[in-house]
């Protein structure tokens, strides 16, 4: 199947510990970006990767770093975890999107993070 | 299977004049609904949230109301200005989780100097 998926799904950890979460898109977009949904399902950009080129990178707190081994894939690694960073975290990726608008924009399912 | 649409594509207006986007859905056991907005280069914003509920939810300018009975959903923009140029797209949640966003098209807003 054609999509954007990102594995685990869900995600229990201890405060302190280190995690990451994968994505993966097999749709040929060019940027993929990680979203983070906040308690009141407001989706606030993190970080966006074009071919390998970090072109977004909003105010997020550096124990959080994107890893894109290759233009498939966009990991996200976050050291030290704290309370707060429970959340959804989204993969997504897209084509230009000025080109296509957001029509080849396209979410992965999700990573719902617990930090206890 | 759900689907959302949007209209008009695309619109382009003088600086000033107010605006509707709007935007129809088929499945109307929805969760909420979001209105994103996105600039060129750069992910979505999300601008407005309205729960299933609710029947409008307003942000400065922007005022976006709900009616889920009839599957949609409008996003009036006051006095809009050359700083609202983009695509605004609505997306449709069908969980608590919003972890199943079924976006539309988007609409491509031209505000002119």
């Amino acid at each position: 199947d054609t999509a954007v998926s990102q594995t685990p799904k869900y995600l229990v950890t201890q405060m302190g510990n280190d995690k990451s979460i994968k994505c993966e898109q097999n749709l040929g977009h060019d940027t993929m970006y990680w979203y983070k949904q906040d308690s009141k399902k407001f989706l606030k950009i993190m970080f966006s990767y074009n071919n390998k080129e970090l072109i977004i990178n909003e105010t997020v707190p550096n124990r959080f770093s994107p890893k894109s081994p290759d233009k498939a894939h966009l990991n996200l690694h976050i050291n030290s975890l704290e309370l707060g960073d429970s959340a959804v975290y989204f993969c997504a990726s897209s084509q230009d999107p000025w080109v296509n608008s957001t029509y080849g924009y396209t979410f992965g399912s999700g990573t719902r993070l617990t930090v206890v | 299977k759900q689907e959302v649409t949007q209209i008009p594509a695309a619109l382009s207006v003088p600086e000033g004049e107010n605006l509707v986007l709007n935007c129809s859905f088929t499945d109307s056991a929805i969760y909420n609904l979001q209105w994103f907005r996105q600039d060129p280069g750069k992910g979505l914003t999300s601008l407005l949230l309205i729960q299933s509920s609710q029947r409008e939810q307003t942000s400065g300018r922007l005022n976006a109301s709900l009616d889920k009975s009839s599957g949609r959903s409008t996003l009036y923009i006051a006095a809009s200005q050359p700083g609202d140029s983009a695509t605004y797209l609505c997306a449709v949640s069908r969980d608590n989780y919003g972890q199943n966003f079924v976006f539309g098209p988007g609409t491509r807003l031209s505000v002119l100097p």
